[in-house]
């Protein structure tokens, strides 16, 4: 089976750089993504990582250790607009199968 | 560029009626198709997938079930709904690896009474 495990909740302040954590349970790994969900609306897609190492996107970056099935999402220079829920999700690489989301982590940004 | 149509936004079923809801997809071809449900402030739980017409891939044994009479078409049912049937329900797109990203549809908050 395939589990991944996020903390619930992370806060932070306008500004600051944050970290969320994800660590992932599967058999036959086929890479590491992160999606974006403000409240009420609809997950979107923020960055996969395949390889280890880090992946920058303007203000997000994405980093993945497959020796410890482990990844974050780094966000840099917080906006009040991301304050959201965050999920990493494992699988998927080849047609024919799905993601398998984690529980999400909410991020709190305040001024 | 492509589109995914999802329909009702919301809606309120009484306990033991039947749920259809439709997602389309506009402007690309062979799409993977998903179904996905949350639960209030939960994680998405995926319930089908789709590779073609007809393929459909169950996740969750539950009084659930999904069809795709189209290519871009596909359309998660029940024959009786339950308490606990109520929640988020997203549709998704992917075209090749849906590691390469999946395209979410606006979703359906279904409240089951």
């Amino acid at each position: 089976g395939q589990s991944l495990e996020q903390p619930s909740e992370v806060t932070a302040v306008e500004g600051a750089i944050v970290q969320i954590n994800c660590t992932y349970q599967t058999s036959g790994f086929y890479g590491l993504s992160w999606y974006q969900q403000h409240d009420g609306g609809a997950p979107t897609f923020l960055s996969y990582n395949a390889l280890d190492g880090l992946e920058e996107t303007g203000r997000f970056s994405s980093f993945l250790s497959r020796s410890d099935s482990y990844g974050y999402l780094l966000l840099q220079e917080l906006q009040m607009k991301d304050s959201a829920s965050y999920f990493c999700a494992v699988g998927g690489n080849q047609a024919g199968t799905a993601l398998i989301f984690g529980k999400g982590t909410t991020l709190s940004v305040s001024s | 560029s492509q589109t995914i149509h999802q329909w009702p936004a919301t809606l309120v079923q009484p306990v033991g009626s039947p749920l259809s809801l439709e997602c389309t997809v506009e402007g690309t071809s062979n799409p993977n198709l998903y179904w996905y449900r949350q639960a209030a402030g939960r994680g998405l739980q995926l319930l089908f997938y789709s590779v073609g017409i007809g393929q459909i891939s169950s996740e969750v044994p539950q009084n659930l079930s999904a069809s795709r009479p189209q290519d871009r078409q596909f359309i998660l049912s029940s024959k009786k709904l339950l308490l606990s049937d109520s929640g988020f329900y997203l549709c998704a797109w992917s075209v090749g690896a849906p590691a390469s990203g999946y395209t979410f549809g606006s979703g359906t908050r279904l409240t089951v009474v």
